[in-house]
């Protein structure tokens, strides 16, 4: 069965150091999206993806945070520098059609 | 600004009784609805959806049911199983943007 791939699972840094994390959305999906989900609430949307163009980054910290998408199939959400509040679950997700969202494990950001 | 609200934070059901999930949501022009169920460290699992021209979909023990008038939706299991213990997700889209709006999640725990 499809799924969308994320690496790592968890990564635990210190503030003010840089951080990467990685999407491979289901084979064919032109649309991704990265959210973020701090404890007790629900993910929110960062940054979408249209192929390798960017729909909608209007909640991406843009002066901490970057995304591409540069071939149009995997992504990359890097954060630089991390700050203690950025602690959260990092979500990948990829979809056919808007509707129905299928999401990544997601990796586990822990900024000391 | 909360769009999709999960006002019951967590919910305790005994094995093989109904549960009976929440969403209350305040954007009239939502029009597709879905029930998202996350596992610790997992990803988001797409649960059952509806769109707004309807007022009910079933998928096995799982209903949903949409009240527009009163802007609320309700996730029905029946009969719940203890592998059903998981948050669940309420999300929404339409309006304006094209993006999926997710509430804060309630827990729901089956016990034997």
């Amino acid at each position: 069965e499809a799924e969308v791939a994320q690496s790592p699972r968890y990564k635990i840094t210190e503030k003010s150091q840089a951080v990467a994390f990685w999407c491979d959305p289901i084979s064919g999906h032109a649309t991704l999206y990265w959210y973020r989900q701090i404890l007790g609430q629900g993910p929110e949307l960062l940054v979408q993806f249209q192929d390798e163009s960017v729909v909608d980054d209007s909640q991406l910290p843009k002066d901490r945070f970057s995304a591409e998408r540069l071939k149009g199939v995997d992504s990359t959400l890097k954060i630089q520098p991390a700050e203690l509040g950025d602690s959260a679950m990092y979500l990948c997700a990829s979809s056919l059609e808007s509707n129905e969202q299928f999401f990544g494990p997601g990796t586990r950001l822990t900024v000391l | 600004d909360q769009q999709v609200k999960q006002n019951s934070p967590s919910l305790s059901v005994q094995e093989g009784r109904i549960s009976i999930l929440n969403c209350d949501y305040t954007n009239s022009m939502f029009d597709y609805f879905l029930w998202y169920k996350k596992y610790p460290a997992e990803g988001p699992t797409f649960l059952i959806s509806i769109s707004s021209i309807k007022d009910k979909n079933e998928d096995g023990r799982f209903t949903v049911f949409l009240n527009k008038s009163a802007k609320h939706l309700s996730l029905h299991i029946v009969p719940s199983q203890p592998g059903d213990s998981a948050v669940y997700f309420c999300a929404a889209y339409g309006g304006y943007t094209d993006k999926l709006i997710f509430g804060t999640g309630t827990r729901l725990q089956v016990f034997p």
